[in-house]
């Protein structure tokens, strides 16, 4: 089995700051993603890269920054903390292929005061 | 606008009974149905899927049942337990489409001892 570490757990920011969560897979999956997971809003797709160096946008795109450093990590930067957001950023990874199970890390938990 | 819905935002069950979470969608190009569970304070998991080729699927208490006509589906879990209490994702996936899960909002299962 693998596991996927997201740091940190728990993010307090200030209004217009920028904010950077990371992410780390050890399950050597080609494909990581970046969701985004509000109280009644289910999941939504933010970023997701199939490979090394590759950025691919999702629905929620705008105001997010992503980056593939290498094929085990993947970063999301909050351009500019909005006042009062308060999400679960939730991090996952898949090998490539349309049937295949995306494993999910624990989050990590952002307030902006 | 929602392209998986699930119609109960909540529900609950006595301990034993059969709880079933139901969940439709738009798009006739979606092939592979995932459902998620997902515990306070944890990522979610993949419970159990079914592709649109198939109109049930079963494992263990948990089944799946498929409409391709109707465009809907149904999560049974049979003698529902306390520990089945979280929340339930219902995703999707267009064929090709690697790893871009779209979800629908949860529903939140309260199974009562």
């Amino acid at each position: 089995g693998g596991i996927i570490t997201q740091t940190p757990k728990f993010l307090i920011g200030q209004e217009g700051q920028k904010l950077t969560l990371k992410c780390q897979q050890n399950f050597n999956h080609d494909t990581m993603y970046w969701y985004r997971q509000d109280s009644g809003k289910g999941l939504r797709l933010i970023y997701y890269s199939i490979t090394e160096n590759d950025l691919q946008k999702g629905d929620l795109s705008e105001g997010y920054d992503a980056s593939r450093e290498k094929k085990s990590s993947f970063s999301l930067t909050v351009t500019s903390a909005q006042k009062n957001e308060m999400a679960v950023f939730l991090c996952a990874s898949s090998i490539t292929g349309s049937n295949t199970e995306v494993f999910f890390g624990k989050g990590t938990r952002l307030t902006v005061v | 606008q929602q392209q998986v819905r699930q119609s109960s935002q909540s529900l609950t069950v006595w301990e034993g009974e059969t709880a079933i979470l139901n969940c439709s969608y738009e798009n006739s190009a979606f092939d592979y149905f995932p459902w998620y569970q997902q515990f306070p304070g944890e990522g979610p998991a993949l419970l159990i899927a079914i592709r649109s080729v198939s109109d049930k699927k079963e494992d263990g208490r948990f089944t799946i049942f498929f409409n391709k006509r109707e465009k809907n589906l149904s999560l049974h879990i049979k003698d529902s337990q306390p520990g089945d209490s979280a929340t339930y994702f219902c995703a999707a996936r267009r064929a090709g489409n690697t790893g871009k899960l779209i979800f629908g909002l949860g529903t939140t299962l309260q199974v009562q001892p």
